[in-house]
């Protein structure tokens, strides 16, 4: 079975700072990852996938996120934050052997400083 | 195409009624999800669907809750009866291969 582990729950930056989120999954072969991003109240949005190909995917905001099959991460980062990044983003696995499904993590809270 | 399309939005519903959930996939998206979103719990997939057929049902909570897909553009979600703990927002997404899209949700309440 797939799982993904967002070790961090809350993280605070201050505006202007990098930004890297944890993402852990577990499944035995390549899975397609995400990282979506959730404001209070709305929907899911997707800020960036990976499937194949090159491990550094670049999305959209500004955000970019490394695959590294060798730890089992992927690692969501942007290297300076602004107050409109405040939100819950979520990582998430799914495969096509899998049943096309998407596992989500716990997510993390991204608080930002003045 | 206008992506995923749930309805409504909100509910508000007293404990005891039945409460039905409406998504209209993508289309040529061969697969559709719902999604329940606590903040005990996060997001956890209820029940997905294939090529209109229900796949695996294991996170459905109880049999209270039911799901029909009658065809490739239209899904329901059933709550009878409802109770207050189920209050949560409630996600429908489609996909096709790696190509997921979720809905708005609809954020039910069951006072």
């Amino acid at each position: 079975a797939q799982s993904v582990t967002q070790p961090d729950i809350h993280i605070t930056v201050s505006e202007g700072a990098s930004l890297e989120l944890r993402c852990n999954y577990s499944y035995g072969a390549t899975p397609y990852l995400f990282w979506y991003v959730q404001s209070p109240g709305q929907g899911l949005q997707l800020l960036l996938k990976y499937f194949s190909g090159d491990t550094l995917v670049q999305g959209i905001k500004g955000f970019e996120a490394e695959f590294k099959r060798s730890q089992s991460s992927f690692n969501l980062r942007k290297p300076s934050v602004h107050w409109s990044d405040a939100a819950e983003y979520f990582c998430a696995v799914g495969a096509r052997a899998a049943g096309n499904k998407l596992t989500f993590g716990g997510g993390t809270r991204v608080l930002v400083k003045p | 195409d206008a992506g995923v399309i749930q309805s409504p939005r909100h509910e508000v519903t007293e404990m005891g009624q039945e409460v039905t959930l409406r998504c209209k996939p993508i289309s040529g998206h061969d697969y559709l999800f719902w999604y329940r979103q606590t903040m005990m719990r996060g997001l956890e997939l209820l029940i997905y669907f294939n090529n209109n057929v229900p796949i695996d049902d294991s996170g459905m909570p109880e049999d209270r809750f039911s799901a029909k897909m009658p065809n490739a553009s239209f899904s329901t979600l059933k709550i009878q009866p409802s109770e207050p703990r189920d209050s949560a927002v409630y996600f429908c997404a489609s996909s096709t291969n790696s190509d997921y899209t979720f809905g708005s949700g609809t954020r039910l309440t069951v006072v």
